[in-house]
Formats: structure tokens, sequence, C-alpha cells
């Protein structure tokens, strides 16, 4: 889990509502993640960013959103257009290269994860 | 094609026997192969990885094997314990900001 934060643990949702998971990272990384995690599918990217201020949708963005005001900072706001929102989420970050390039071999790093139940 | 096609879903070995998990994908971009290890209620950790310029990788009990010419690679797991029972995804990138994961395989080691 390293110097990442995610809160809540868990989540419980009412239908209809919008709720909003944290991820907080210590780490000095520019790079920011949200994957949604389902039994048997792996890992999915909703949302990346890699400087603050900026952010790009990934595979399942349909139904959330980000900001990334900070940049040890990445909340993720499941809204009520998300279909199917009960899940495992996880948030990961990672740092570029001394060169200020991305490279394949810059691990990232997943925080503990929130676990989001729609009620 | 971005997919990463892993198996066995999930795989059951006796404490001291061998897991092989094996992972298989489209891309020849992806230069970059990490396997993750997942314990319940926890972010997945970075295990291992390899870059397609070697066969082999070892580190401590976990082998990656990587067969260029198939587009395959696999984790071995020697003399596996109890403790090594978690779930596992490989994954692959290719100089992005994107990791391709497999679908993971759920691993029980019984004493």
């Amino acid at each position: 889990d390293g110097g990442i934060t995610q809160s809540p643990k868990y989540l419980f949702r009412k239908e209809g509502q919008n709720v909003t998971l944290s991820c907080e990272q210590n780490l000095n990384h520019d790079a920011m993640y949200w994957y949604r995690q389902d039994p048997g599918q792996g890992l999915r990217l909703i949302y990346y960013s890699q400087i603050v201020n900026d952010f790009q949708k990934g595979d399942i963005a349909e139904g959330y959103s980000v900001s990334r005001e900070k940049k040890e900072s990445f909340p993720l706001t499941v809204t009520s257009a998300q279909k199917n929102p009960t899940a495992f989420y996880l948030c990961a970050s990672r740092n570029r290269g001394l060169a200020g390039e991305m490279s394949s071999t810059d691990t990232q790093y997943f925080g503990p994860g929130t676990r989001l139940t729609v009620l | 094609q971005q997919q990463v096609k892993q198996s066995p879903q999930s795989l059951i070995v006796q404490k001291g026997g061998i897991s092989i998990i094996n992972c298989a994908y489209e891309n020849t971009a992806f230069d970059y192969f990490p396997w993750y290890q997942q314990f319940p209620g926890k972010g997945p950790a970075l295990l291992i990885a390899i870059r397609p310029d070697v066969s082999e990788k070892k580190e401590g009990r976990f082998t990656i094997s990587f067969n260029k010419s198939a587009k395959q690679f696999s984790l071995h797991i020697m003399d596996s314990q109890p403790g090594d029972s978690a779930t596992y995804f490989c994954a692959a990138t290719y100089n992005t900001d994107k990791l391709i994961f497999g679908t993971g395989t759920r691993l029980q080691v019984f004493p």
C-alpha cells in the first residue's frame, strides 16, 4: 500500500446518489490512476492523470468523474449515471523517470482500495 | 489487440508444489510484463517483472518465463506455501500510461 491512502474502506450508497472516493498519495508521484475491479474481470482503467489539472478517460469512464487540483490528490466521483457501481475501486500512482518521460518500467503502486456497495 | 489473456482462473496446489500461471498477448509493441500479487481486501503489489529481451527472470521462489515468438509468458512459484495464497495478475504495457491487466488467477495452496 505504501504512501497511498484510500478512504473510506467500505462505502454504501443508495441508488441515485453521487459518491466521492478519496485517494491521496505522499510519494510525490506525477501520475495517478483509478481502476475498477470486479470478480473474474481483472482491473479496468476508469481515469488517469499524468499531471495536475489534466486527466484522461480510461476504458470505462462512463458514469464517473475525476479532478486533479493537487498533485497528491485524485478523487473519483461515482455518479448516478453509473449503471452498476458496486465494485472494488483501486487507486494507483506512478512516478516519471529522471528525464520526465514515462517509462514502461515505472511501477504503479496501488492503494488498499474502497469497496462500494449500492443498496 | 490490447488484451492479455490469463489462465487458469483458479488454481489449487499442495504445499511444496509448483504453481504455474500463464498469460498470452497479441500486441507486439508491449515491452514490459509485470506480475502483481493481491491478497483479499488489499491493493495489488508488484511481484516480479520482465522485459522481452530476456527469456527468464528469477527472484527467490518466483520465476517468469517469457516466450517472445509465442507471445506468451508465465509465472512459476516453486515450493508453493500457504502464504502464497492470493490472486495473481499478469499485465503488459509499452511506454504509455496504461497497464493492460489479465483477468487474474486465484491461487490456493493447501498444507
